[in-house]
This record gives structure tokens, C-alpha cells and sequence, in this order.
């Protein structure tokens, strides 16, 4: 059964990055067939697609959001991360990570994590 | 690029039939059979309800259903149940700029 859980801090200091890992049981994240995605929520709001990263170490990412993201994969950890840098308030959200089927639809969600951005 | 146009909120009575509208433009919803609606409980993530506009992965019931008609996708959910008190979400491939786009959600009320 595929499983995500997402781990890191639950504070960030605004102008820091925020730094989220995502880790995957059940299947290898290096299956060219998956790929993996974040999508946040900020509180009270509707879903944000973050951006999606792919085995072949490519990625898509938000026009809004590109110049501060990075996501990659860790094959040898069977993790995917997201780095997120000079964060404000804006950013405070649940972010989940995904299963993501190309750029259609994500089918396996994790928990999701609050990150909140503070001083 | 915008947030598709949801319904901030919908309701109906048990046994009901209740459609939730989803609006984007011709450069996604239009374009693409690549809408996909989820379902969310009150501090739980998102759940898979449709994906490429019509399809239910497996374990779905057959009550939720999709539809496109030009630049609006559409939820149906038919005979109300107390357990699809939820927010809606609906999700459109947007091109290879812009990627995916959300709805703002939609919060059902079940009477």
C-alpha cells in the first residue's frame, strides 16, 4: 500500500527557507511511472499546487512560486524534498505531498504538515 | 494565472441531488480532459473523487460523478449522504506554463 508522510519544521522565521521532506513507502520514487508532487493550503483556503518533480530529475514548477522552489528526489532515501527560500507570512499553509499521475490528478496523499511562518 | 471559479458553498437534503460547477477558460478546463475534483473532511487531506474529467478510481462510490461542458466542469453527487459534508476541490491541467490550477473550494452542507 503507498504511503506519504511529510516531516520538518512547524516554524519557519520569515526571509528563512522552509524545508520539507517527504517520505514514500510501498513504491520505489525512481518508478519512471510516478511522479511526486507538493500542494499546500493555507489556512481557511483553497489548494495551492506547488510543483512536481519527476525520476528523470526534471521538474514543473508555479510561475508564482519559481524563483523560490526547488523540489528533488533522494532515490537512496525513497524521498522527494522541497525547499521553499524567503518565506513571509503568505507561505503559512498545510503542505501535503503527492503522488501525482503526470499533470493530472494526485491519487496518494500524505497527512499533511502545518508550517507556519513567524517571528 | 486565475484560480478556477468554484461555489463557496452548496447544500442539499439527504437523498438529494446536488452539482457543483468548477469555471476556468479555453486555455484549461477548456483545452484539457484533465479535471479532477477531491474531497476534503475538516482536517484531513484531500481524497481522489474524479479525475480526467469522468473517472472514479476504484473504490469510489458510483453517487459522485463529472462532466465537462466547454470552459465549466461539474461534480454531481446523488443521493445525499450525511458523510459528504465536505469541502470540494476541483483541479485543471493548465498548459505547460502555467501547469495546474485549483478551485477555491466548496463547502457542502448536508441538511
Amino acid at each position: 500500500q503507498l504511503q506519504l508522510q511529510e516531516s520538518g519544521p512547524g516554524l519557519v522565521k520569515p526571509s528563512e527557507t522552509l524545508s520539507l521532506t517527504c517520505t514514500v513507502s510501498g513504491v520505489s520514487v525512481s518508478n519512471s511511472n510516478n511522479y511526486w508532487g507538493w500542494i499546500r493550503q493555507p489556512p481557511g483556503k483553497g489548494l495551492e499546487w506547488i510543483g512536481t518533480t519527476y525520476p528523470s530529475g526534471g521538474s514543473n514548477y508555479n510561475p508564482s512560486l519559481k524563483s523560490r522552489l526547488n523540489i528533488s528526489i533522494d532515490t537512496s532515501k525513497n524521498q522527494f524534498s522541497l525547499k521553499l527560500s524567503s518565506v513571509t507570512a503568505a507561505d503559512t499553509a498545510v503542505y501535503y505531498c503527492a503522488r501525482r499521475t503526470g499533470e493530472s490528478y494526485s491519487d496518494y496523499w500524505g497527512q499533511g504538515t502545518l508550517v507556519t511562518v513567524s517571528s | 494565472q486565475s484560480a478556477l471559479t468554484q461555489p463557496a458553498s452548496v447544500s442539499g437534503s439527504p437523498g438529494q441531488s446536488i452539482t457543483i460547477s468548477c469555471t476556468g477558460t479555453s486555455s484549461d478546463v477548456g483545452s484539457y480532459n484533465r479535471v479532477s475534483w477531491y474531497q476534503q473532511h475538516p482536517g484531513k487531506a484531500p481524497k481522489l473523487l474524479i479525475y480526467e474529467v469522468t473517472k472514479r478510481p476504484s473504490g469510489v462510490s458510483n453517487r459522485f460523478s463529472g462532466s465537462k461542458s466547454g470552459n465549466t466542469a461539474s461534480l454531481t453527487i446523488s443521493g445525499l449522504q450525511a458523510e459528504d459534508e465536505a469541502d470540494y476541490h476541483c483541479s485543471s491541467y493548465a498548459g505547460t506554463t502555467t501547469f495546474v490550477i485549483f478551485g477555491g473550494g466548496t463547502k457542502l452542507t448536508v441538511l
